[in-house]
């Protein structure tokens, strides 16, 4: 049974650092096409795509938060982890992770989502 | 960055319409757009990768179709479980992007 699950603090304060994990169950992100991605969504907002981490250790950012950003996780390990430094609270966000299975690996759709953490920044 | 602007924002139908919805993109995107449902706190659920290609287990009123920079998300014969917020992605180039999402509920 595949699942995901973010983990992390629910509040942050403003120029803090955060870091969630994304534990992974049911697959192994060393399965070469495997790859793991963030995706956020702000409180009434559209989702965006934040960062992908792929089974051969590439990673890939979002360029709006380009600097501040880092995914990591050794393909070994069952856990993916985004950290995002210098928080605002225009991050406050649920994140999600998400997998995107071999066969989908060209089009990098998600076909088994996390529930989401809901991370608020504010002081 | 590939923009991708969806229309309407926002629907209102009845149970056994036919909807529409477009996701247009700032530049081409080949064969890498997919659509996802999202329903008031839970997580997005994949319903078509690669334009058209239906994902496992979605309803076959569900059908994507498009090219280039036009794409289209046509849910037929409407029913009640079909409400939600619809999102077009693209996965052409990085960084991937998303639609802002358009919200059917029922009239």
């Amino acid at each position: 049974q595949v699942t995901l699950r973010e983990s992390g603090p629910a509040l942050v304060k403003p120029t803090q650092t955060l870091t969630l994990t994304c534990t992974l169950s049911g697959f192994s992100l060393n399965t070469r096409g495997m790859c793991v991605s963030w995706v956020r969504q702000s409180p009434g907002k559209a989702l965006q795509w934040l960062a992908r981490l792929d089974w051969d250790g590439d990673k890939y950012y979002t360029t709006s938060l380009r600097g501040r950003i880092s995914v990591s996780g050794d393909p070994s390990t069952s856990q993916v982890v985004l950290t995002l430094t210098n928080v605002d609270p225009a991050d406050t966000a649920t994140y999600f992770c998400a997998r995107i299975p071999p066969d989908y690996y060209g089009s990098e759709s998600y076909d088994f989502w996390g529930q989401g953490t809901l991370v608020t920044v504010s002081s | 960055d590939i923009h991708l602007t969806q229309s309407p924002i926002s629907l209102s139908a009845s149970v056994g319409d036919r909807v529409t919805i477009t996701c247009r993109a700032s530049q081409g995107v080949g064969n890498w757009l997919a659509w996802y449902q999202q329903k008031p706190g839970e997580a997005p659920r994949l319903l078509i990768h690669a334009i058209s290609t239906l994902h496992t287990g979605v309803s076959s009123r569900f059908s994507g179709s498009g090219s280039g920079t036009d794409f289209v998300l046509t849910i037929s014969n409407l029913q009640p479980e079909d409400f939600g917020t619809y999102y077009c992605q693209q996965a052409n180039s990085f960084p991937r992007t998303f639609g802002q999402g358009t919200k059917v509920d029922f009239k």
